[in-house]
């Protein structure tokens, strides 16, 4: 059964640093979602992307996160200067539209970003 | 999206039916009711969803109430591998291709 997968599954870095969270969504898909969820709190909404461009972004989305599909088949978060507050897993999705015009989810295992 | 209220927690014993409710009141039209569940810190995996019929697959069954202001899930036989938190989503539909809005969800235990 296809399924969304993630690199790294931990990724330990210093604050200031840059990470490059990599995802490769289930290949049929056309939309393309990351999630956060900070230790112990709800899994929260950061952007979805489609035919190349950000289609939604929250407010946690700042310019200090960018998203990008280089290439058929992987599709990366990148978070530039980290802060200690970016430590969370992060959670990558996609989804296809059905003939029924609504579209499911399926979420990746995840991406344990720890910032010291 | 319409906003969902669902109990904190929930103990089943093993073997017997789970049946986890969701009151989404507000709920419109054209949203759909979409259940997913997270085990430990896995990412959130998808169970099922649904308009207005009640729906049924490998997994559970979606039970929605003919006003459309709540819901059930029902995992007819639990097994300690369903302990997990359970998350009612209300989404519209069409080409509202968006986020999903997770709340704090129902922790469900099922124990031996």
């Amino acid at each position: 059964e296809p399924e969304v997968t993630q690199t790294p599954s931990h990724q330990v870095t210093q604050m200031g640093q840059e990470v490059i969270l990599r995802c490769v969504p289930i290949s049929n898909h056309l939309y393309f979602y990351w999630y956060r969820q900070i230790l112990g709190q709800k899994v929260e909404f950061l952007v979805s992307f489609y035919n190349n461009e950000i289609s939604e972004k929250s407010e946690i989305f700042d310019d200090q996160f960018s998203v990008e599909r280089p290439d058929g088949s992987n599709f990366t978060l990148k978070i530039r200067s980290t802060k200690l507050e970016d430590s969370a897993m992060y959670f990558c999705a996609s989804s296809v539209e059905l003939a029924e015009r609504t579209d499911t989810q399926y979420f990746g295992p995840g991406t344990r970003l720890t910032v010291l | 999206d319409a906003k969902t209220t669902q109990p904190t927690s929930m103990d089943c014993a093993e073997g017997r039916a789970a049946n986890l409710p969701c009151n989404h009141s507000t709920i419109s039209g054209n949203e759909y009711v979409y259940w997913y569940r997270q085990i430990h810190s896995q990412g959130p995996q998808y169970i099922i969803h649904g308009l207005k019929n009640n729906e049924t697959n490998e997994m559970a069954s979606l039970i929605i109430t003919e006003d459309r202001k709540s819901s059930t899930l029902i995992l007819p036989h639990a097994t300690l591998r369903d302990t997990a938190v359970y998350y009612c989503i209300v989404r519209a539909g069409g080409t509202s291709y968006g986020k999903l809005t997770f709340g704090q969800g129902t922790i469900l235990t099922v124990h031996p």
